[in-house]
């Protein structure tokens, strides 16, 4: 099956800077890969997606990479702000049309430093 | 429209006492899914249904029980609880691009 693995586990930034998650995956068959974003206590939401036919994709300060060859894709936030301190999770699939699992990455808990 | 709802919020068991946790969606989706989330582990799926009728086994199955009798309406029954168990429970349902979760259920388990 699927693995995925994410780093860090941990992720510290000054409010202002980049931070820059890293994600792998292994079955050469996924094509979709999809972030949640977890605030404390709250339930993982969507943030941004990305499927296996484009590099990169944004929105305003996010942004996600896929690189196919090396199987690793990335987020990125740039600007950072207080309100993006929360767990991030990356995840995989084989299909975006909603019945294949998705396998999720371990999380990066990402702090923002006022 | 609700999205996934999930009940109880939290619940405390002794060591092999069995109780089922409620999920339902009232989206229409197909895929629904359970998922455990452990500090340090991410999400793990349990069990998961791409339809009324239709279940399969996720990545740690284990000491679990589900069934999908209808769309709406994915149970997931604990068996006879252990302290492993212990975790905060995901519910999900999936269509096309997102996957929507339910608000957790806190279950420990003493």
């Amino acid at each position: 099956g699927e693995n995925v693995e994410q780093h860090p586990s941990t992720l510290s930034v000054q409010e202002g800077d980049s931070a820059v998650i890293k994600c792998t995956y292994s079955d050469s068959a996924s094509n979709y890969f999809p972030w949640y974003k977890q605030e404390l206590g709250k339930r993982p939401q969507l943030i941004i997606d990305i499927r296996s036919n484009v590099g990169e994709k944004k929105d305003q300060r996010i942004a996600v990479t896929l690189n196919k060859t090396a199987k690793h894709f990335s987020l990125h936030i740039t600007e950072t702000q207080p309100e993006d301190s929360a767990v991030y999770f990356c995840a995989a699939s084989r299909s975006n049309f909603g019945n294949e699992k998705l396998t999720f990455g371990t999380g990066t808990r990402l702090t923002i430093i006022p | 429209n609700a999205g996934v709802t999930q009940t109880p919020k939290f619940q405390v068991l002794k060591t092999g006492q069995s109780m089922t946790l409620q999920c339902a969606q009232d989206m229409n989706h197909e895929y629904m899914s359970w998922y455990r989330q452990d500090p340090g582990m991410g999400l793990r799926l349990i069990h998961y249904s791409v339809g009324a009728g239709i279940t399969d086994q996720g990545e740690v199955p284990n000491g679990y029980n589900v069934s999908r009798s209808t769309t709406e309406d994915f149970p997931l029954r604990l068996l006879s609880a252990a302290p492993s168990q212990t975790s905060v429970y995901f519910c999900a349902s999936r269509e096309e691009n997102e996957q929507f979760f339910g608000p957790g259920t806190r279950l420990t388990v003493l």
